[in-house]
């Protein structure tokens, strides 16, 4: 099984709607993140969570919230989405003990389309 | 906030060739890793390198961080080898929060 896995892996939704991306894990990380991939570029942080009591906003949290329902769960939502919101967006985890300080570990991606 | 900058931006490939891709960051950083991002979008990692030189199998990874730029190696490339790479670093008072660079997108042909 994957470490890191997110639900739904693609989603179709309309303008307006609320939608909810989950993540989940089985690395025992405390760390997890949410970010954001537009077309050709890179990788933006939308959200981080150092543990199950605190939430950070990122780069671009706006239109965005967020709830860490327990270690392994960090959840993202779009309260109402609009189509700039359609990107490729990844969970990722990390644990500041581990080999690799704060090493990232990524999950498979959600593709989320906002018509 | 941290600077990233990866070149070239595209690289074309005949298969069984070496490259280099390269990674300028602006700033110390205490975390550096790179990443393969394949053609279904999955991000793969290939290295954790904040200094120093790595190898695993034909890619290999040099971070000289006095100079504040990393290199990855592939040598002989395959089809495989096809996607984006991507250099993300952390550091300073950003912390653990990673930038990510643009990315370089490599094409192997057969």
């Amino acid at each position: 099984d994957a470490d890191v896995t997110q639900t739904p892996r693609n989603r179709i939704t309309k303008t307006g709607k609320r939608i909810m991306l989950e993540c989940s894990q089985t690395k025992g990380h405390d760390r997890m993140y949410w970010y954001r991939q537009d077309p050709g570029l890179g990788l933006r942080l939308i959200y981080y969570s150092f543990d199950v009591k605190d939430i950070n906003k990122g780069e671009i949290s706006d239109g965005y919230s967020v709830s860490r329902q327990a270690q392994a769960k960090f959840s993202l939502s779009l309260e109402s989405a609009i189509p700039n919101q359609t990107a490729l967006y990844f969970c990722a985890t990390s644990d500041p003990q581990g080999q690799g300080f704060n090493e990232q570990f990524f999950g498979p991606g959600t593709r989320l389309t906002v018509l | 906030g941290i600077q990233v900058e990866q070149s070239p931006p595209d690289l074309i490939l005949q298969e069984g060739a070496n490259s280099t891709l390269r990674c300028n960051f602006s700033d110390s950083v205490n975390n550096l890793q790179w990443f393969h991002q394949n053609p279904w979008g999955q991000l793969i990692n290939l290295f954790y390198i904040p200094s120093g030189t790595k190898q695993n199998g034909r890619l290999s990874a040099t971070t000289v961080a006095t100079e504040r730029y990393s290199l990855l190696y592939i040598s002989s490339s395959q089809t495989t080898d096809s996607g984006v790479y991507f250099c993300a670093v952390a550091g300073g008072a950003a912390g653990n929060k990673l930038t990510f660079g643009g990315g370089t997108r490599v094409l192997v042909k057969p």
